[in-house]
């Protein structure tokens, strides 16, 4: 149980291009998404959590206009980078989280900006 | 002082050896307690939940906590080179609604 599916896997795109990512909870509702970049050799460092129907909390330093998150269902949160960079290239990672649950990751997915 | 903290390692045992980690944390708030495994390259998945004082062990794995000293740790019985990953300690705060994560341990089992 308590699968997390995040989709795609990698991406590989021109600077300037936006990328979504999707992340649905497929056995379990999610009352709460978090979403999480990490580079290389590095710490999770997390980004935002997002808790359905409401906006999303933004963790200092992370730009809200930049990376934007929705929440629309239970199932279902999506995090869009606009406007690529290649220093926005790395490694991001949803979760889903029910109350006082843990939370579980999905795959992650690679993003590479040329 | 970070809210969680773990020691970097890495952390070296032998094959069939016991690995010991360990996770202290700040906030005496705290009432839940994760452990997840991170192997490189890949997303973290969860190993063991822990809420109440004392020792839980699944399979090879057993994680115990003592609140009164606010830390909690994991111990893997007969390591294997397959549990080789970094190891993160999650903890959450009853009514908040993230876990802070530890930077993790490295851990090699070498055969």
């Amino acid at each position: 149980g308590a699968v997390v599916s995040q989709h795609p896997s990698w991406v590989i795109c021109k600077s300037g291009t936006s990328v979504k990512i999707e992340c649905r909870s497929l056995d379990f509702q999610a009352t709460t998404m978090f979403w999480y970049r990490q580079f290389p050799k590095q710490s999770l460092m997390l980004m935002a959590t997002s808790n359905e129907g409401s906006k999303a909390t933004y963790e200092q330093g992370v730009e809200k206009d930049k990376f934007l998150i929705n929440h629309a269902s239970l199932t279902l949160s999506t995090l869009t980078v606009t406007s690529a960079h290649p220093e926005d290239s790395s490694f991001y990672i949803c979760s889903g989280q029910v109350g006082n649950q843990p939370q579980h990751f999905g795959d992650g997915t690679r993003l590479s900006i040329l | 002082q970070k809210e969680v903290e773990q020691n970097s390692g890495p952390l070296s045992v032998p094959e069939g050896a016991i690995a010991s980690l360990n996770c202290t944390y700040s906030d005496r708030g705290s009432q839940s307690f994760f452990w997840y495994r991170q192997y490189s390259g890949k997303s973290p998945e969860l190993i063991m939940s822990i809420y109440s004082n004392g020792d839980k062990e699944d399979g090879r794995f057993t994680a115990q906590l003592n609140k009164a000293s606010q830390y909690v740790s994991l111990l893997i019985r007969d390591s294997q080179p397959s549990d080789s990953a970094t190891y993160l300690c999650a903890v959450k705060v009853e009514g908040a609604g993230k876990s802070t994560f530890g930077d993790g341990t490295t851990l090699t089992v070498k055969p």
